[in-house]
């Protein structure tokens, strides 16, 4: 069974910080690594999906990298902001019912 | 419709009593995902639905647990005899024919049992 671990649980930073979020996961055969943003009270969107096949996905001022052969993952936030304040999960996939593994998150405070 | 819908959004019961939790996939949306969200054990995925067919009913914890899908839309997961460590809040995700594009997850249901 898949297991995926983030560090750190928790994390606090004035604005304007660049920070990375860490993700590791024990099977390399994954098919699928995402990275999720969920709000208080608030499902889970979307922020990054990495294909097995691709090392980097980029989006505004978020970049997500892969490295299976090390079983990793990270989200680099550049020029954090209050508005990015959230838990920030990680998931894989490892079959194509893509079904995911999750995390437990990174708590992420973004002070004014 | 423009997303996941999920009903109620939260619910309070007794311990032993069963509850339904309801999801209503996007319009379209094939595949059907149920995942239970706990302090102690993070996210977790519970089953699996493509169509009305569950291929995938791995995560569910118990027996007391079961859930359907009917014209490859609504969705209903049931506890029957609820325990207070059900308690939690329960994710449903739709996605176009199981792929991870266009997969979407609703607000939760979040459960407490007293």
């Amino acid at each position: 069974k898949q297991e995926v671990t983030q560090i750190p649980a928790a994390l606090s930073v004035p604005e304007g910080e660049n920070l990375v979020l860490n993700c590791s996961f024990t099977d390399s055969a994954i098919y699928n690594l995402q990275w999720f943003r969920q709000d208080p009270g608030k499902g889970l969107t979307s922020l990054l999906l990495i294909q097995s096949s691709q090392r980097e996905q980029t989006s505004g001022r978020l970049n997500a990298s892969l490295d299976k052969s090390s079983g990793r993952s990270t989200l680099y936030i550049a020029a954090s902001q209050p508005g990015d304040s959230a838990t920030y999960l990680c998931a894989a996939t490892t079959d194509n019912f893509n079904k995911f593994y999750f995390g437990s998150g990174t708590k992420l405070n973004v002070k004014p | 419709g423009a997303g996941v819908s999920q009903s109620p959004s939260n619910k309070v019961t007794e311990k032993g009593k069963d509850v339904e939790l309801r999801c209503d996939p996007i319009s379209g949306h094939t595949a059907l995902y149920w995942y239970r969200q706990s302090l102690g054990q993070g996210l977790e995925f519970l089953i699996y639905f493509q169509g009305n067919s569950a291929p995938d009913k791995s995560g569910l914890p118990s027996d007391r647990f079961s859930a359907e899908r009917t014209g490859g839309s609504v969705s209903t997961l049931t506890i029957q005899r609820t325990q207070q460590e059900d308690s939690a809040v329960y994710l449903c995700a739709s996605s176009p024919r199981g792929t991870v594009y266009g997969y979407t997850f609703g607000s939760g249901t979040r459960l407490t049992v007293v």
